[in-house]
């Protein structure tokens, strides 16, 4: 129990384009969901908390109107990266925590590797 | 300016032996601290979570410890194996906040 996916997988785009990037629960749903980000060799670092229905919060250094957020539902989160460039390039990790739970667990995707070129 | 630090970013031991790695933080209160691990292009994966009033937990051959005064987490994994190897990440979170925050990592590798 306790899926979460992405997708895709892996992405190469071009400079300028946008890219959107899938997170789902699987078997549980989330009112909340995170997008971290992680460069090699380093740890992850939180970009957004997204809570369903309502607008994401981000991390300070963050330019929301660049990492769009969309939570429609309880089982989908959406990161959309606006105009992409080289630097943007990165593992882009999405993370849900289930709903109606006392839990403090989340539960990470396998990861989404973003190569602009 | 609150910070997660892991003693090392490589630890390398014999198999069979038990790897212990830490994590210290500063200007931070946590309400509790979980461990995970993190293969090469993966996501991590969640393998304990423990609260600021719990001294040790314990999961088969992985036990953690929480020591508030110290401000430090150890997490030990006895008679490691070859399959132990990947990086581990402590992360704290708050007991009011939802987002936990990351420590830099320990790349642990078991030789045979």
């Amino acid at each position: 129990g306790a899926v979460v996916s992405q997708h895709p997988s892996w992405v190469i785009c071009k400079s300028g384009t946008s890219v959107k990037i899938e997170c789902r629960s699987l078997d549980f749903q989330a009112t909340t969901m995170f997008w971290y980000r992680q460069f090699p060799k380093q740890s992850l670092m939180l970009m957004a908390t997204s809570n369903e229905g309502s607008k994401a919060t981000y991390e300070q250094g963050v330019e929301k109107d660049k990492f769009l957020i969309n939570h429609a539902s309880l089982t989908l989160s959406t990161l959309t990266v606006t105009s992409a460039h080289p630097e943007d390039s990165s593992f882009y990790i999405c993370s849900a925590r289930p709903s109606g739970l006392r839990t403090d667990t989340q539960y990470f995707g396998p990861g989404t590797r973003l190569t602009v070129l | 300016s609150q910070k997660i630090e892991q003693n090392s970013e490589a630890l390398n031991i014999q198999e069979g032996k038990t790897a212990t790695l830490t994590c210290n933080y500063t200007n931070y209160s946590p309400a509790y601290l979980q461990w995970y691990r993190q293969d090469p292009g993966r996501g991590p994966v969640f393998l304990l979570l423990i609260r600021e009033n719990e001294k040790e937990k314990r999961k088969e051959r992985l036990k953690v410890t929480f020591d508030t005064t110290l401000k430090q987490s150890l997490f030990h994994i006895t008679a490691s194996q070859p399959a132990d190897s990947a990086t581990y990440l402590c992360a704290l979170g708050r007991r009011s906040a939802s987002k936990i925050i990351f420590g830099s990592g320990t790349r642990l590798s078991i030789r045979p």
